[in-house]
């Protein structure tokens, strides 16, 4: 069962675009939502997190949008930049829980 | 570096045979945990620890898998008669309580 879906896949977008990469989830004891950035070979680093008790947070170029009622969330890359090119998980985390529960991630390729 | 740290970054053995990975957490953190991350897949939960205690295992922890943390600071993960279907990364991460750092993973090849 995927408790987080993400989408899309893949996208591409042109050096000074934005990339948006959607998430949604099932479970409501989900508390806790970070954003991931993985380079090929690498573990992933984490990005930005956020709460539901918040509908938005942003972080430089960075901006997660949360909607609480329809169990979605998104991140937002502004200004995208080749060096932004990498794969992009979104988590969940219940409260108090051990484990994050992954999307299946999203490749983002800039352009230059 | 004070990140979490894995070793080997990189182990290729046969089937059949046992390997065994270690973790080293952030320092001051004591909730370690593995993960395995399968190409073009998201990473998936394995096994937990806070402190030296192990407290919660996935169901894709079959009886060849072993984890431990003796003293709650490093970990080790032992993976006996490999298959092939062990390829993968194998991932780490401590955290104080909620976010979790990620080390750079040890990529397993199972020929």
């Amino acid at each position: 069962q995927q408790q987080v879906k993400q989408s899309p896949q893949s996208l591409i977008v042109q050096k000074g675009g934005i990339s948006i990469i959607n998430c949604a989830y099932e479970n409501t004891a989900f508390d806790y939502f970070p954003w991931y950035q993985q380079f090929p070979g690498k573990g992933p680093a984490l990005l930005i997190a956020i709460r539901p008790d918040v509908s938005e947070k942003k972080e430089g170029r960075f901006t997660i949008s949360f909607n609480k009622s329809a169990k979605q969330f998104s991140l937002h890359i502004m200004d995208s930049q080749p060096g932004d090119s990498a794969t992009y998980f979104c988590a969940a985390l219940k409260a108090a829980g051990n484990k994050l529960t992954f999307g299946g991630g999203t490749r983002v390729l800039v352009k230059p | 570096d004070t990140g979490v740290s894995q070793d080997p970054r990189h182990k290729i053995t046969k089937r059949g045979q046992n390997v065994t990975f270690r973790c080293d957490p952030i320092s001051e953190h004591n909730r370690l945990y593995w993960y395995r991350q399968t190409l073009g897949q998201g990473p998936e939960f394995l096994t937990y620890f806070q402190n030296e205690a192990q407290l919660e295992k996935s169901r894709l922890l079959s009886d060849r898998f072993s984890a431990e943390r003796p003293k709650g600071s490093f970990s080790t993960l032992e993976i006996q008669r490999t298959e092939q279907g062990d390829s993968a990364m194998y991932l780490c991460a401590s955290s104080p309580l909620d976010t979790q750092y990620f080390g750079p993973g040890t990529r397993l090849t199972v020929l």
